[in-house]
C-alpha cells in the first residue's frame, strides 16, 4: 500500500523558516516524480514545487520561487520542502503527492501538514 | 499558465441522480485532464485521468470525456458518499500542473 506522511507543520511568523517532510513507503521511491501541493483555508489546490526521480531537476511555482527548495533523499525515501521568508499567504495545508515520470496525474497523496504563518 | 475553469461552484443534486460537472481550459490541453475527488478534512484522490480513464478502484458510475479545452465528470446514479468537492487538473503543460477552483456537490 502507498502511503506518503507528510510532518514538519506548525506556527511560524513572518518571514521564519520551515522545513517540510514527507516519509514515503508501499513503492519504489526513486522512480517517481514527486511534488508538493498546498492548499489555503477554505481554498482550492496550488501546486507549489515539483522534483524529478533524481534530485537533479526541481521546478516551482512563481509564488515560491526563490523562498522555497525542494529536495529527497532516495536512500531515506524522503521528500523534503525548505520553505524560508515565509509570508501569511503561504498558509496552508502542504500535500506530498507522487507521479509518474512524464505526463501523468498525481496517483497519490499524503494527508497534509498545516502550516500557519502569523505572528 | 493555462487557466482551469469548472463549472458551476456549487452543484445540489438528490441521491441516486446523475450529476455532470464540467472544466474548460483556456488552450488545449489534449486528453492530459485528470479530476480528483476531495472530502472534507481529507487529501485528493485520483478519480480520472487521461480524460476519461477510471483510476484504480474508481466505482463505473463515475465516468469522464472529453478533450483539448472541454471536459465533464458525470457521476450516474449518486450514493451518499460521492458529496464532496471535485477539482480538475491539467498536466499537459507542466509545470505548473494547474487546476480548476473546484464544484462543490452537495445534497438537494
Amino acid at each position: 500500500e502507498v502511503r506518503l506522511l507528510e510532518s514538519g507543520g506548525g506556527l511560524v511568523q513572518p518571514g521564519g523558516p520551515l522545513k517540510l517532510s514527507c516519509a514515503a513507503s508501499g513503492f519504489t521511491f526513486n522512480n517517481y516524480a514527486m511534488s508538493w501541493v498546498r492548499q489555503a483555508p477554505g481554498k482550492g489546490l496550488e501546486w507549489v514545487s515539483g522534483i524529478g526521480t533524481s534530485a537533479g531537476t526541481s521546478v516551482y511555482a512563481d509564488s515560491v520561487r526563490g523562498r522555497f527548495t525542494i529536495s529527497r533523499d532516495n536512500s531515506k525515501n524522503t521528500l523534503y520542502l525548505e520553505m524560508d521568508g515565509l509570508r501569511p499567504e503561504d498558509t496552508a495545508i502542504y500535500y506530498c503527492a507522487k507521479k509518474n515520470f512524464g505526463v501523468n496525474p498525481f496517483d497519490s497523496w499524503g494527508q497534509g501538514t498545516l502550516v500557519t504563518v502569523s505572528s | 499558465e493555462i487557466v482551469m475553469t469548472q463549472s458551476p461552484a456549487t452543484l445540489s443534486v438528490s441521491p441516486g441522480e446523475r450529476a455532470t460537472l464540467s472544466c474548460r481550459a483556456s488552450q488545449s490541453v489534449s486528453n492530459n485532464l485528470a479530476w480528483y475527488q476531495q472530502k472534507l478534512g481529507q487529501a485528493p484522490r485520483l478519480l480520472i485521468y487521461g480524460a476519461s480513464t477510471r483510476a484504480t478502484g474508481i466505482p463505473a458510475r463515475f465516468s469522464g470525456s472529453g478533450s483539448g479545452t472541454e471536459f465533464t465528470l458525470t457521476i450516474s446514479s449518486l450514493q451518499s458518499e460521492d458529496f464532496a468537492v471535485y477539482y480538475c487538473q491539467q498536466y499537459n503543460n507542466w509545470p505548473p500542473g494547474t487546476f480548476g477552483q473546484g464544484t462543490k456537490l452537495e445534497i438537494k
